[in-house]
């Protein structure tokens, strides 16, 4: 039972390039999250996508795109990474917007 | 207000004590309400759901005061093993809009 798998695990980049995050779930659920977080900020929601077929800005959505390409798969986009950018990412999914999210184990992204 | 509001701790405990983290938050018509454990360099997980008359798991006591608007984890006989970050977590929305996560706050258990 993988539940919410996040690929790559590990990056770091150059200022100005560009990379997408990978998100899969398969548990079935409606809803999907992108999250960042660093340092003494908690959580903070990046993007997210209540069911198949949409998406919706969250707290922090400058500087990424994300795209739902089917119900189990959520991927977000770094168009023209920043050092800012530098943070761990969490995906996360729900069955829908009120119940319990479950998440991946995250991606460290360092930006140079 | 904010939205939904922890004290940061560090909560520094000895092995075996109680300890007790309050949750503010910010709309009295929130409906559902969680506790996440995150232990460091890692996801956040669910610990427990909180139910409007109480609920317990073991050694964990979650209370829901809805006229007070805030909720509280108790933990009893405090394990090494629950040195982590709690995460308080409210639907403030009624499920129209994402649940809205705490910062958390930090325990540290203590020999």
């Amino acid at each position: 039972n993988a539940g919410v798998t996040q690929t790559p695990k590990f990056q770091v980049l150059k200022t100005g390039q560009s990379m997408t995050l990978q998100c899969a779930q398969d548990m079935n659920h409606n809803s999907m999250y992108w999250y960042r977080q660093d340092p003494g900020m908690g959580l903070r929601l990046i993007y997210y996508s209540a069911s198949e077929g949409t998406t919706d800005k969250g707290e922090v959505p400058n500087g990424y795109n994300v795209s739902r390409l089917n119900k189990r798969e959520f991927s977000l986009r770094l168009e023209s990474a920043a050092p800012s950018q530098t943070s761990v990412y969490f995906c996360a999914s729900s069955d829908q917007g009120g119940q319990p999210q479950h998440f991946g184990d995250g991606t460290r992204l360092s930006i140079l | 207000r904010k939205e939904v509001e922890q004290d940061p701790g560090p909560f520094n405990v000895p092995e075996g004590a109680t300890v007790a983290f309050n949750c503010t938050y910010s709309n009295s018509a929130s409906q559902s309400f969680f506790w996440y454990r995150q232990d460091c360099r890692k996801e956040p997980k669910l610990l427990m759901s909180v139910y409007s008359s109480g609920n317990e798991d073991g050694r964990f006591t979650a209370q829901l005061n809805r006229a007070s608007q805030y909720i509280s984890l108790l933990i009893r006989d405090s394990k090494l093993s629950d040195s982590a970050t709690y995460l308080c977590v409210v639907d403030l929305n009624s499920g129209n809009t994402p649940l809205v996560f705490g910062k958390g706050t930090r325990l540290s258990v203590i020999a």
